[in-house]
């Protein structure tokens, strides 16, 4: 079974801060790696999409991906309080489906 | 900007009856899919769709379930026969490549709640 780990939170974090957030993955064949964001009875939409080791910053967002650890992060600098939202982690492998992450509950308070 | 649509929006369907749930892709993707989404768990593939066949299906997929794409523009789902545990929201995506990445992302449809009583 390949699995995809977040914490389920919320993460609850002051408007300005760096919000922080975790992915492991089981599976050693995976190749790429995506963040959505999802908003209460909402659609996923993407926001950052990484697969090479190292950082991958876009504006405020900055994804970490660490394949010798299995490990994907996202930072989300200066964060405001429309940040607020379940952010699931995504990993690809060689087939076509993504597999996701329960997703962490995110909740900035000004 | 162009999108993925999916009607309807709710469907209330009793036990044992066959729903047919449809999407309109963005037309110049050539990848379809089904993605399901139970109340407070995660988004799980369903199924891929590429030139007219099924290019992979989960173990969720099974024989209760079938995808068409009937013309040039709608790609449905159906369900033979609903159970309880169908109960979900339903998102169809379409992307470009099969290839995921910021090119060619998965560009998911709003998606419909199917609720079987």
């Amino acid at each position: 079974q390949k699995e995809v780990e977040q914490n389920s939170g919320p993460l609850s974090v002051p408007e300005g801060a760096i919000a922080s957030l975790n992915c492991t993955y089981s599976d050693r064949g995976s190749q790429s790696f995506f963040w959505y964001r999802q908003y209460s009875g909402k659609s996923p939409e993407l926001i950052m999409f990484i697969y090479s080791n190292g950082d991958k910053e876009d504006g405020r967002f900055t994804a970490q991906l660490n394949k010798a650890s299995q490990y994907v992060s996202l930072l989300i600098r200066d964060s405001q309080p429309s940040d607020s939202a379940t952010y699931l982690c995504a990993v690809k492998g060689s087939g076509y489906a993504l597999n996701f992450g329960k997703g962490t509950s995110l909740l900035v308070t000004p | 900007e162009p999108e993925v649509t999916q009607t309807p929006s709710h469907q209330v369907t009793q036990m044992g009856q066959e729903v047919i749930l449809r999407c309109v892709p963005i037309s110049n993707h050539l990848y379809f899919y089904w993605y399901r989404q139970i109340l407070g768990q995660k988004v799980e593939f369903l199924v891929s769709f590429y030139n007219n066949e099924i290019s992979e299906k989960s173990e969720i997929f099974d024989d209760q379930f079938s995808v068409e794409r009937p013309d040039g523009s709608n790609f449905t789902l159906k369900i033979r026969s609903t159970k309880l545990e169908d109960s979900a929201m339903y998102f169809c995506a379409s992307s470009l490549r099969g290839e995921l990445s910021y090119n060619s992302p998965l560009h998911f449809g709003n998606g419909t709640r199917l609720t079987v009583t």
